[in-house]
């Protein structure tokens, strides 16, 4: 079974700039989640969908991150325009029943707003 | 709200010491709780797991015990190897979509 992708797996762009992170969970994964973790911080849960639906968006910072899930396959995170402070590792895990199997997680995105 | 906290790393040990990570949690509720660990350059892996209090979670020589009296999930290894060093992570899930909640990860360093 292939496992969570995520690419790229480093990104380092200007302040001010556009970037596009994507997740593709594993098959038959309905959840998908979006986390952050900022050096040396918690792991900060983003959002949560549910097929292409957004269960939880709660974590979102602001409105310069966006994310889509076309079709309820992968998900993408944009985050424009970016800021110094959104330098962190994006993962992205999905699970199918998270209560009894918990998460799979991706490699991350390393992203450094310089 | 639920919060998770992780003794500070990192954590340097030699080779064949014993191993433990505290790890407390308040949460709302009845939780599951996760250790999760990242090994260099690779992502969050789940090293185990407990649903229910009393319940011991083992995987790769890797033990924790719900104890819901002491709102703890220390996780402990009898002999490390060098192999285990990684960012380990101490991690709940509550509620209908048991989105986790993650403490701030334990760096691991084992030296030969």
């Amino acid at each position: 079974e292939a496992g969570v992708t995520q690419f790229p797996s480093h990104s380092v762009i200007e302040k001010g700039q556009t970037v596009t992170l994507r997740c593709d969970p594993i098959s038959g994964h309905d959840n998908l989640y979006w986390y952050r973790r900022v050096m040396g911080k918690e792991i900060k849960f983003l959002l949560h969908f549910v097929k292409e639906s957004k269960q939880d968006e709660s974590g979102m910072p602001n409105n310069r991150f966006l994310a889509e899930r076309t079709g309820g396959t992968y998900s993408t995170l944009k985050v424009q325009p970016a800021e110094l402070e959104d330098s962190g590792v994006y993962f992205c895990a999905s699970s199918y029943r998270a209560e009894a199997d918990g998460y799979t997680f991706g490699s991350g995105t390393r992203l450094t707003v310089v | 709200g639920d919060s998770v906290t992780q003794m500070e790393g990192p954590v340097t040990l030699s080779e064949e010491a014993f191993l433990t990570i505290n790890c407390t949690y308040t949460a709302t509720g009845y939780p599951s709780l996760f250790w999760y660990v990242q090994y260099p350059g690779e992502g969050l892996q789940l090293l185990l797991k407990a649903t229910k209090a009393d319940d011991k979670g083992s995987n790769k020589g890797f033990e924790a015990t719900y104890r819901k009296e002491t709102t703890s999930f220390h996780l402990e290894k009898g002999s490390v190897q060098v192999s285990d060093s990684a960012v380990y992570f101490c991690a709940l899930g509550t509620g209908g979509s048991y989105i986790p909640t993650f403490g701030r990860g334990t760096s691991l360093i084992v030296h030969p």
